[in-house]
């Protein structure tokens, strides 16, 4: 049971640079949602999405991009990637219900140089 | 706007000792609070999950109380090893839409 599962798990790009942070999850869980953490501050909510086809901004959504055209995959785009960029990405899940929990990925440490 | 203070930042206890992290919110109308632990360079796990119609939910050595009219969760651990050194964040959702609000975190140190 692989949980979620994020790739890569590290990168550096130069500015200006696209990418894609790859998200996928085998626990057939509706909602799905990307997270950036920042040293000294709470994670933040980039995009989520509540099933396939469905997708919403979260606090901090400029500079990304997100399609959820499964369930089980929700990449995170960055369109041009910029240092304020850096930072650690977090892929999460959850089932429909108020009673399930998140569930995780491990992380991509990105750097913008 | 909700926000989601966790106090201290950062805890030194030795071996043994039983131990309670502090989490504070400023709106009560939330769905659900959750505490996380994160180790360094790794992701997130779930540690306890406590429901708005819940008082506290136990797991092992752990022990996670609310109070929405406080606006307070705690997280309290028994006889503290090592190995429970990490990071511990509180998120709430304030609806059932995926949309957790995240303290910044209790780094947690026990010294052996």
């Amino acid at each position: 049971n692989a949980g979620v599962t994020q790739t890569p798990k590290f990168q550096v790009l130069k500015t200006g640079q696209s990418m894609t942070l790859q998200c996928a999850q085998d626990m057939n869980h509706e909602y799905m949602s990307w997270y950036r953490q920042d040293p000294g501050m709470g994670l933040r909510l980039i995009h989520y999405s509540v099933g396939a086809g469905i997708t919403d901004q979260g606090e901090v959504p400029n500079g990304y991009n997100v399609s959820r055209s499964t369930t089980e995959d929700f990449p995170l785009r960055l369109l041009s990637a910029a240092p304020s960029q850096t930072s650690v990405y977090f892929c999460a899940s959850r089932g429909r219900f108020d009673f399930t929990e998140a569930f995780f990925g491990q992380g991509t440490r990105l750097t913008v140089v | 706007k909700q926000e989601v203070t966790q106090i201290p930042a950062a805890l030194s206890v030795p071996e043994g000792e039983n131990l309670v992290l502090n989490c504070s919110f400023t709106d009560s109308a939330i769905y659900n609070l959750q505490w996380f632990r994160q180790d360094p360079g790794k992701g997130l796990t779930s540690l306890l999950l406590i429901q708005s119609s819940q008082r506290e939910q136990t797991s092992g050595r752990l022990n996670a109380s609310l109070d929405k009219s406080s606006g307070r969760s705690t997280l309290y651990i028994a006889a503290s090893q090592p190995g429970d050194s990490a990071t511990y964040l509180c998120a709430l959702s304030r609806d059932s839409n995926y949309q957790l609000i995240w303290g910044a975190g209790t780094k947690l140190i026990i010294k052996p």
